[in-house]
């Protein structure tokens, strides 16, 4: 069974700075997707940024990249330049190849104050 | 590009009575997925469809719930008779699954969720 571990509950972060969430997973696959969502107090979840188990570049988008580490089976979110409104819920998420589900991890809440 | 929309926002009925809920998925994706979120349990899919036809029910909680998927545009989570034990958010999500999965993927999208609250 595939599982997401993020053993980070709460995070807080000072404007501007960066900050990691960690996020571990666990599958015998070779070939896998692991996607980054965000969950603000509003309630929606939001798609930040995918990681291919075989992509040579870690992933960025904007202000988010992912750290992936395949040997450690880790993909951890960076976020640069943390704003006030990166305050939320993140939560990481594996898919299987041929499978079009997501298993999610628990999440994490970042605080982000002035 | 309108994003996945589900209806209602709010829901708050009695205990007993029969709770619909709504999803659109964005145009075009094959896949649906019906998610509930409480603090408890996390995120715990309840069911997906490809193609319309639904692929794995074993998130369902019992038979109290039912979804369809009349068409590639429309879906309902039925709940009859609901309790106050499903108080939660649904979500609905949508995503564009290729055939024999590939190196790529393509995220699921969600909606808004409607929040659940039966008293």
């Amino acid at each position: 069974a595939q599982k997401i571990t993020q053993t980070q509950p709460g995070m807080f972060v000072q404007e501007k700075e960066a900050v990691t969430l960690d996020c571990t997973y666990d599958t015998s696959d070779q070939s896998y997707g692991l996607f980054w969502y965000k969950q603000p107090s509003s309630g929606e979840m939001i798609f930040l940024i995918y990681q291919g188990s075989y992509d040579e570049q870690n992933a960025t988008e904007g202000r988010y990249s992912l750290n992936f580490q395949k040997a450690r089976k880790s993909a951890n979110l960076v976020i640069s330049a943390s704003q006030l409104g990166d305050s939320a819920m993140y939560f990481c998420a594996m898919r299987r190849t041929g499978y079009s589900t997501l298993t999610f991890g628990k999440g994490t809440m970042l605080l982000v104050s002035p | 590009d309108a994003g996945v929309i589900q209806s209602p926002r709010h829901e708050v009925t009695e205990m007993g009575q029969e709770v619909t809920l709504r999803c659109k998925p964005i145009s075009g994706h094959n896949s649906l997925f019906w998610y509930r979120q409480t603090m408890m349990r996390g995120l715990e899919l309840l069911i997906y469809f490809n193609n319309n036809v639904p692929i794995d029910d074993s998130g369902m909680p019992e038979d109290r719930f039912s979804a369809k998927m009349p068409n590639a545009s429309f879906s309902t989570l039925k709940i009859q008779p609901s309790e106050p034990r499903d108080s939660a958010v649904y979500f609905c999500a949508s995503s564009y699954h290729t055939p024999g999965g590939g190196k790529g993927y393509q995220p699921q999208h969600f909606g808004d969720g409607t929040r659940l609250s039966i008293l």
